[in-house]
């Protein structure tokens, strides 16, 4: 296992498509976050998961956003009817419990 | 509502100098972390500090905390070029959450 994996690393797309996210965390960690990162700013929580539940989510996560991960190992993140606000990288991370959180390399999306 | 901030927000030292990155947060918290991030890659964890009197150290970099003063610091000594790039720091809350600071941008000039 060499860590958090995340696909596509970039995606551009035409404001009001879809996209969806993936992510794998570390096998043995329990708990897989959502964050998302703008330019020149520190990333900012959207939500987490322990094993398949929904913990917590954001107030930044409107309703166009949802987050599923079924079967407490892969998680999705899709957004819909895209706006150009919404270009930023998102970030995946898992940890094992509260211990220290892995991240994954991002996917940068692209809204035109 | 957590508040992290950092100072400076931005950075140019020379190599060879020392200098202290601030962190202050506005709520209790039972941990610190300190990340890195080259441009366009992903955070790297630095440092994981857990109680107050913390001091962490790996090669030219320093962590310390102080939660009764809600304070981390980052210090470099003698830095050089391969430590340019932005440093975060980041308060876990309840529930795991992490909230963030905007970063240091950190150039080490030769």
């Amino acid at each position: 296992d060499t860590g958090v994996s995340q696909n596509p690393r970039h995606k551009i797309t035409k404001r009001g498509q879809n996209v969806t996210f993936r992510c794998d965390p570390i096998s043995e960690h329990n708990r897989l976050y959502w964050y998302r990162q703008t330019l020149g700013q520190g990333p900012e929580f959207l939500t987490y998961f322990q094993n398949e539940a929904q913990l917590e989510k954001s107030r930044l996560l409107s309703d166009r956003f949802s987050a599923e991960r079924p079967k407490g190992s892969f998680s999705t993140l899709e957004i819909q009817r895209t706006e150009q606000g919404d270009s930023a990288m998102y970030l995946c991370a898992s940890s094992f419990h509260e211990e220290g959180l892995f991240f994954g390399s991002g996917t940068q999306l692209s809204v035109l | 509502e957590l508040k992290v901030e950092q100072n400076p927000l931005f950075l140019s030292m020379q190599e060879g100098k020392n200098y202290t990155i601030y962190c202050n947060y506005s709520t209790t918290s039972d941990r610190l972390y300190w990340y890195r991030q080259d441009p366009g890659k992903s955070l790297e964890s630095l440092f994981v500090l857990l109680s107050n009197g913390a001091v962490k150290q790996e090669g030219r970099l320093m962590a310390s905390l102080d939660t009764k003063a809600r304070l981390s610091t980052l210090h470099i000594t003698a830095a050089v070029h391969d430590l340019s790039a932005t440093y975060f720091c980041a308060v876990q809350t309840s529930g795991s959450r992490l909230t963030f600071g905007e970063g240091t941008q950190l150039t080490v000039n030769p």
